[in-house]
């Protein structure tokens, strides 16, 4: 049974490259969630989908982010240009509606190094 | 203005003995309260939930304790492993209505638990 599968796990760009993270949700939920790990911040919702649409975007920090969710099964967050302060571990989540709570499946992280 | 936290960014304790981290949460609406694990270079994983409709809730050596009027959840582990050292995330949401979007968690920035032998 598969979990929330992320790429790349590592990437090291210069400052002014444009960075793809990829995710695929686990299969049969509709909802997928982008977060965003430093040691400042904690984690910090960045932006989340539900099926496909995306519903709250107020967490992504500037115009150079940008998240898109072309099918159920894919997801990308976009950084262009890159900046050193992007620097962090970008988690993609996803969970299924259910009736009571809200449980999210996270993948293993992109940790992204911006010099 | 954080909506969950947790105030310990670490905690150090012994092998066998109790570790008890605590969270406190300032929105009222906030209805369901989950505790979430992490290892470094792994994604948080799903340790274990409460909701409001109860104060107490137990699995195996971890118990979550919620006290609504206080806005405060604590998570206490007995006996405490050497295997449980990871940083603990607090995290909460609204309960989702008929209708309603079933929104997001919000998180609190961590707890890093050393366990020593």
């Amino acid at each position: 049974d598969a979990g929330v599968i992320q790429s790349p796990r590592h990437e090291v760009t210069e400052m002014g490259q444009e960075v793809t993270l990829r995710c695929k949700p686990i299969s049969g939920h509709d909802y997928l969630f982008w977060y965003r790990q430093t040691m400042m911040r904690g984690l910090e919702l960045l932006i989340y989908f539900n099926n496909n649409v995306p519903i709250d975007d107020s967490g992504m920090p500037e115009d150079r982010f940008s998240a898109k969710m072309p099918n159920a099964s894919f997801s990308t967050l976009k950084i262009q240009p890159s900046e050193p302060r992007d620097s962090a571990v970008y988690f993609c989540a996803s969970s299924a509606r259910t009736g009571f709570g809200n449980t999210i499946y996270f993948g293993e992280g992109s940790w992204l190094t911006v010099v | 203005d954080q909506q969950v936290k947790q105030n310990s960014p670490s905690l150090s304790v012994q092998e066998g003995r109790i570790s008890i981290l605590n969270c406190d949460y300032t929105n009222s609406m906030f209805d369901y309260f989950l505790w979430y694990k992490k290892y470094p270079a792994e994604g948080p994983t799903f340790l274990i939930s409460i909701s409001s409709i109860k104060d107490k809730n137990e699995d195996g050596r971890f118990t979550v304790f919620l006290n609504k009027s206080a806005k405060h959840l604590s998570l206490h582990i007995v006996p405490s492993q050497p295997g449980d050292s990871a940083v603990y995330f607090c995290a909460a949401s609204e309960i989702p209505y008929y209708g309603g979007s079933q929104g997001n968690l919000i998180f609190g920035k961590g707890t890093k638990l050393s366990v020593k032998p």
